[in-house]
């Protein structure tokens, strides 16, 4: 998985907890990027990062935050967790944008009971 | 709007047999594309990209996708398929979006290859 970690790798947490995701790369590429899969939608982004501290929103950003205080180290954090954000959730980086392929992290199994 | 269309939820083939799995795009510009596989509880790997030139793109473990411009079309295809070739197949558009590019994928296709 292109020495990108993520973890929890799965978590269960109660709705209306914070919870924060972390990913890590050891590939010193510039762009992050939050993902959830659900059946039937794919991958929807929830946000991504084109450098340190630089964060836009992605289709699905409502009830998550992202913080990038390091090149290798990405946060989503869900600021009031609900059932509706249980989902997979993948990182992924790319070196650039337009013709670039992503590579993905192994993902976060999350469940909001 | 720019999407990527999936129009099958499973292909079911025979090992040995030829497999398709489909996938129609549309996007302003022109189109990056890409095919990505999905095994269980992995996270998705990149198989082939079609970024311009020659309409027929060969990728990872003997894949190939042809890219069909006046159809708006990008199908994976594979001479002979493995039982090991079973997964989620995923098609993405890269879209020009505000000031960046965005990969837009597809709602997945399952790919059964039985014995």
């Amino acid at each position: 998985d292109a020495g990108i970690t993520q973890s929890p790798r799965h978590k269960v947490t109660e709705t209306g907890t914070p919870v924060t995701l972390r990913c890590h790369q050891t590939e010193n590429h510039r762009y992050m990027y939050w993902y959830r899969q659900d059946p039937g939608h794919g991958l929807r982004l929830i946000h991504y990062s084109y450098g340190v501290k630089d964060t836009d929103k992605g289709e699905v950003s409502d009830g998550y935050s992202v913080s990038r205080s390091k090149t290798e180290d990405f946060l989503l954090t869900l600021e009031s967790a609900t059932s509706s954000q249980t989902s997979v959730y993948f990182c992924a980086i790319s070196g650039q944008t337009s013709n670039y392929e992503q590579y993905f992290g192994p993902g976060t199994r999350l469940t909001v009971t | 709007a720019q999407s990527v269309a999936q129009p099958e939820d499973q292909v079911n083939v025979a090992e040995g047999n030829p497999l398709t799995v489909k996938c129609t795009y549309s996007v302003s510009g022109n189109p990056y594309l890409f095919w990505y596989v999905q095994y269980p509880n992995r996270g998705l790997q990149f198989l082939l990209k079609y970024i311009t030139g020659d309409n027929l793109v060969k990728g990872s473990y003997g894949f190939e996708a042809e890219f069909n411009k006046s159809q708006t079309s990008f199908h994976l295809k594979k001479p002979s398929a493995l039982v090991s070739d079973s997964a989620l197949y995923f098609c993405a558009v890269s879209a020009r979006m505000d000031s960046s590019y965005k990969l837009i994928f597809g709602s997945g296709t399952r790919l059964l290859v039985r014995p």
